[in-house]
């Protein structure tokens, strides 16, 4: 798997857009990016991913550059429970299993 | 809620002991995955079990071994703990076709003295 770069962290303030940047200028044509997080004492949580395409759910957003190298996770409205762990993940789908190669992701402290 | 649990939620163990962490992945997912996660680092992947069989492991040692069963749950089990051993150990459960996300558990905080 690629490996990934994130800044150790970053504040933002509550309501205010959070935008999380991930380098992962070695990514392959057939990983895809993946972001989860994870708040504090409990198990990491799925947010998003994507392939090249940018991808939005009710949770975030994903904006991966053209040529994959990088991509950005925007949370629209930050909120207090937003604060955690963002980890950026890039992987290879397979057709079995889940391995998850974490780095040290970016610590999100949203302020009021 | 995730669907995935883990038992027991913290657990105290002597050094040179053995000790077995149980999951119960979210219902239909038939691959599960253990992670340990020491004390400020991202999680480390130890191993995953699909359909009973070990499929992919991380750079653990044998003393690291675990069990899915016919209703995929599963076990991890730790024997000769050591001090470095002391993390919380962290359950994830997917479907096994693609690219799906996975769903992880709260974790059991094992500490080792």
């Amino acid at each position: 798997d690629a490996k990934t770069t994130q800044p150790p962290s970053m504040d933002c303030a509550e309501g205010r857009a959070a935008n999380l940047p991930c380098n992962h200028s070695t990514i392959s044509g057939n990983e895809y990016v993946y972001w989860y997080r994870q708040i504090h004492s409990q198990g990491p949580q799925y947010i998003i991913h994507g392939l090249k395409n940018n991808e939005t759910n009710e949770m975030a957003s994903l904006i991966i550059t053209e040529d994959r190298k990088s991509s950005t996770l925007i949370l629209p409205h930050a909120t207090l429970r937003d604060t955690a762990v963002y980890y950026c993940i890039v992987r290879v789908a397979q057709a079995a299993g889940n391995k998850l190669t974490f780095g040290g992701g970016t610590r999100v402290l949203v302020k009021p | 809620e995730t669907g995935v649990t883990q038992s027991p939620t913290h657990l105290i163990k002597t050094r040179g002991q053995q000790v077995t962490l149980r999951c119960s992945s979210q219902s239909g997912h038939n691959t599960v995955s253990w992670y340990q996660q020491a004390l400020g680092q991202g999680p480390q992947f130890i191993f995953q079990y699909y359909r009973e069989e070990e499929n992919g492991r991380g750079n653990f040692p044998p003393r690291f071994s675990g069990l899915q069963f016919p209703n995929y749950s599963s076990e991890l089990n730790v024997n000769a703990l050591e001090l470095d051993d002391s993390a919380l150990y962290l359950c994830a459960s997917s479907l096994a076709l693609g690219n799906t996300e996975a769903f992880f558990g709260q974790g059991t905080r094992l500490t080792v003295v």
